[in-house]
């Protein structure tokens, strides 16, 4: 079982990017890293998913280093709708509970 | 709006008693993810449905179960229920059968007060 490490908490102000990271020193090589955002009672938000490397879309960065036994969430540019709750999951495609254990993730407060 | 429907929004009931709670997957979805977010023990992943195949099994009780119906709509069931079984419960659908890479997608969440 692919563990996740993650802060249990993390501040910062608007307009600053902020950066998670995820430790999961025993990835196996089959094994993809997602991220999740949570507000609230409401159900979590697929965020990025990756491989390898670097990943970006519009909300997002993953960063992956070339061991992969970490990744880092960066959020550029923060809002006070940022404050949330952020997993990171790891986990194989072929399938299995092992990419859809969410943990306790990182609850992430933006002040003004 | 995920597109993922679930019903009852809220559920009260009794110690003892079962109830069954109700998820429709977005258009095209095979695959129906179960989870219960109580707040000490965060988002626990229960059980996985691909098209109508238990998938994937996580932490789920023996006094819970759940299918997958021929429309992919999901039920699952709670008996005997505790007071720790109070908990916010969410489905999720995707199109993949497996863990990942996918990305679900998660309903509003049906939340159970037991009393």
């Amino acid at each position: 079982l692919a563990k996740t490490t993650q802060p249990i908490s993390m501040d910062s102000y608007e307009g600053q990017e902020v950066n998670i990271t995820c430790s999961h020193n025993n990835i196996a090589t089959n094994d993809y890293i997602t991220w999740y955002q949570q507000f609230p009672s409401q159900g979590p938000r697929f965020i990025i998913q990756g491989y390898k490397t670097k990943v970006t879309n519009e909300v997002a960065s993953l960063f992956i280093p070339a061991d992969r036994k970490s990744s880092t969430l960066s959020l550029p540019r923060v809002s006070l709708s940022d404050t949330a709750v952020y997993y990171c999951l790891v986990g194989e495609s072929g399938g299995g509970a092992d990419g859809l254990t969410f943990g306790k993730g990182t609850h992430l407060i933006i002040q003004p | 709006d995920s597109g993922v429907t679930q019903t009852p929004k809220h559920l009260i009931t009794a110690t003892g008693q079962r109830v069954t709670l109700r998820c429709s997957p977005r258009s095209g979805d095979l695959s129906v993810y179960w989870y219960q977010q109580s707040l000490d023990q965060g988002l626990q992943f229960l059980i996985q449905y691909y098209n109508g195949e238990e998938r994937a099994k996580g932490n789920i009780l023996e006094r819970f179960s759940a299918q997958q119906f021929p429309d992919l709509h999901s039920e699952l069931n709670l008996s005997s229920l505790e007071l720790g079984d109070s908990a916010l419960y969410f489905c999720a659908s995707s199109r993949y059968s497996g863990g990942a890479p996918n990305e679900q997608f998660f309903g509003p969440g049906t939340r159970l007060t037991v009393l």
